[in-house]
């Protein structure tokens, strides 16, 4: 099946400073969706787009939609603690019935 | 407004045994999809059902089957389970199929040994 690519795996931070991932695929995609899951809890939508070169914002997060439509990327300004936990990217093919996930990026923010 | 609501939220079952899932979603959503997660990756794909139809199906055994209510709500069964089985699975509903943003509910944890 399609695999999305995310990087970093994993990133170790000071709190206070910005963070940077990305997400990389093999095919060209229509949407793409960004989520940060909590231990033990479901996916929570962070910022969805729709059309390629959209840079969205959604309070201290950015997101934008590559001009390849092959790639997405996730900036966070500032972190916080409660910035802590595995972001997901996820992308839908046009007229596709279903969102592929990539692997996730793992956040840790030390205070 | 209640966001998606799963039951039962932690499972334990044998192998051999079946076993059903359930989920609500987001008032006015018509489109509800199920994804499994395994620790450590990114959900998968199962199925996706709108107004009560199929419309779209992972690479999942037979086993695995749903089904969508007039209510919107819907199920997921899975029988004969499998040790390999062992994962969250997540409802997550829509507004439509297409370019709709999913919305997860907190998912049910399945145990099988």
């Amino acid at each position: 099946g399609q695999q999305l690519n995310q990087s970093p795996q994993s990133m170790f931070i000071q709190e206070g400073e910005d963070v940077s991932m990305n997400c990389t695929s093999s095919s060209i995609f229509n949407t793409w969706l960004w989520y940060k899951q909590d231990p033990g809890e479901g996916p929570v939508l962070l910022i969805a787009l729709y059309k390629a070169g959209e840079l969205t914002s959604n309070g201290r997060l950015t997101a934008q939609f590559g001009i390849t439509r092959k790639d997405s990327f996730l900036n966070i300004s500032a972190s916080i603690p409660s910035d802590v936990g595995i972001y997901f990217c996820a992308g839908q093919h046009l007229g596709g019935n279903q969102f592929y996930f990539g692997t996730g990026t793992s956040l840790t923010v030390i205070p | 407004d209640a966001g998606v609501t799963q039951s039962p939220t932690h499972l334990i079952k044998t192998r051999g045994q079946h076993v059903t899932l359930r989920c609500s979603p987001i008032s006015g959503h018509k489109s509800v999809s199920w994804y499994q997660q395994v620790l450590g990756q990114g959900p998968q794909f199962i199925f996706q059902y709108y107004e009560k139809e199929e419309r779209g199906r992972g690479n999942f055994p037979d086993r695995f089957s749903a089904r969508q209510f007039p209510n919107y709500s819907s199920e997921l069964n899975v029988n004969a389970l499998l040790l390999g089985d062992s994962a969250l699975y997540l409802c997550a509903s829509s507004l439509v199929v297409l370019s709709s943003p999913l919305h997860f509910g907190n998912g049910t944890r399945l145990t099988v040994t």
